[in-house]
This record gives C-alpha cells, sequence and structure tokens, in this order.
C-alpha cells in the first residue's frame, strides 16, 4: 500500500478563496482522521470518521470548515472562505480501529 | 480533558550522547501511549507505544516505558545518530473508544557531529 496521501503537498491562495484539501486513506483502515498542526498550538484533531461517518467534529475552528468522507477511499476538508489565520499544515492519518495512525506527508496551506 | 506535556526543546546533542525527552500526560482512562517521530517535510511515523503500565516500548534504539505511578513515558536513547535529528511528539490515545491521538507540542532534536 502507498500510505495515506494527501494533495495537494503545497497550497498558496489569498484570503477569502476557497481551499479544499484531499485525502486517500490506507485501504481497509475505518478511521480517518483530520490535524492541523501550527507553531503556536502544535497539532490539533479537527475532526475524526468512522466508517465514513463523522464521529467528533469539535475540533473544527468556525463554520468555515467543512469535512466530508463520501466512501471508504476519499475525503475531503474544505475551508471558505480562506483567512491567512488558516495558515498551517494540514494532516490526514488513518487507522485500522485501536491501532497506529498512519500519517499522510501533509499539505501546506499559505493564505496571502 | 486528555493532555500531553512535553519539553519543548529545542535540544541540541552531539553524536553518540544520550537522550532523554520528558513526556507527562493526564488522562482520564487507561491510555495507550506513543512517540511520533517527524522528520523534516515529513508526516509523523510511529516510533513506538504502550498500551499498559509497565510496558516498554522500543524501536531503532529508542525506548520509552508507561508509568502509571508517575504518569509518565519519557523517550530515551543511550547514543544518538546524525539521523535521528527531527522532532518528536509524545502522545496518547484515549482507550474509552475515541481512539484519537492528544499530542505534546512536540521537541525539536538536532544531533551535531
Amino acid at each position: 500500500d502507498a500510505g495515506v496521501i494527501q494533495s495537494p503537498r503545497h497550497e498558496v491562495t489569498e484570503m477569502g478563496q476557497e481551499v479544499t484539501l484531499r485525502c486517500k486513506p490506507i485501504s481497509g483502515h475505518d478511521y480517518l482522521f483530520w490535524y492541523r498542526q501550527t507553531m503556536m498550538r502544535g497539532l490539533e484533531l479537527l475532526i475524526y470518521f468512522n466508517n465514513n461517518v463523522p464521529i467528533d467534529d469539535s475540533g473544527m475552528p468556525e463554520d468555515r470548515f467543512s469535512a466530508k468522507m463520501p466512501n471508504a477511499s476519499f475525503s475531503t476538508l474544505k475551508i471558505q472562505p480562506s483567512e491567512p489565520r488558516d495558515s498551517a499544515v494540514y494532516f490526514c492519518a488513518s487507522s485500522l480501529s485501536n491501532t497506529e495512525a498512519f500519517f499522510g506527508q501533509g499539505t501546506r496551506l499559505t493564505v496571502v | 480533558g486528555d493532555s500531553v506535556t512535553q519539553m519543548e526543546g529545542p535540544v541540541t546533542l552531539s553524536e553518540e550522547a544520550c537522550l532523554t525527552i520528558n513526556c507527562t500526560y493526564t488522562a482520564t482512562g487507561y491510555p495507550s501511549l506513543f512517540w511520533y517521530v517527524q522528520y523534516p517535510g515529513e508526516g509523523l511515523q510511529l516510533l513506538l507505544k504502550a498500551t499498559k503500565a509497565d510496558d516498554k516500548g522500543s524501536n531503532k534504539g529508542f525506548e520509552a516505558t508507561y508509568r502509571k505511578e508517575t504518569t509518565s513515558f519519557h523517550l530515551e536513547k543511550g547514543s544518538v545518530q546524525v539521523s535521528d535529528s527531527a522532532v518528536y511528539f509524545c502522545a496518547l490515545s484515549d482507550q474509552a473508544g475515541s481512539y484519537q491521538l492528544t499530542f505534546g507540542k512536540g521537541t525539536k532534536l538536532s544531533v551535531i557531529p
């Protein structure tokens, strides 16, 4: 398996634009997590899914953020409209029930 | 809620020096404990884990022991190499069912020849 695949690796966008981050989890994994990493706040869990169903989105910072998982092999994290304070590295991770999470390489988002 | 506290560094060591990165946690249940490593420009990789008290996780010369009495999971290595330069994250997973990871802020380690 190629591991967790995220795209794009880098995204630069202007304030107010919509941004969509994509994730393909490891085949067979039933949990998918979205994390955000910043210097100030470290790694924060935004939302996680179990069997494609959102379980806990309490970490989503505000209504501008939304996440979907239409099937077991694909998830998106959308920010609309984007703001400079959203600049961060966004990681997707997947796991098989209560085992270790495998992380993608991340998407570095810069909002100017 | 659950939390993880680790020394923030940065830590700079000479090659072959001993490494200890302290990690303590707060959790309501009986969490699993992890150390993840992040190399420059990469995602996080699991380094080692322990799932119950007194378990020792080990990998690539790194070790950490789950100490319930002191709520600690310190990372140790007897002789570091330049290739160990990375950011190390301590984390816990609440076994009550959510399986989500709570991370410490990370410790940047630089090993110089």
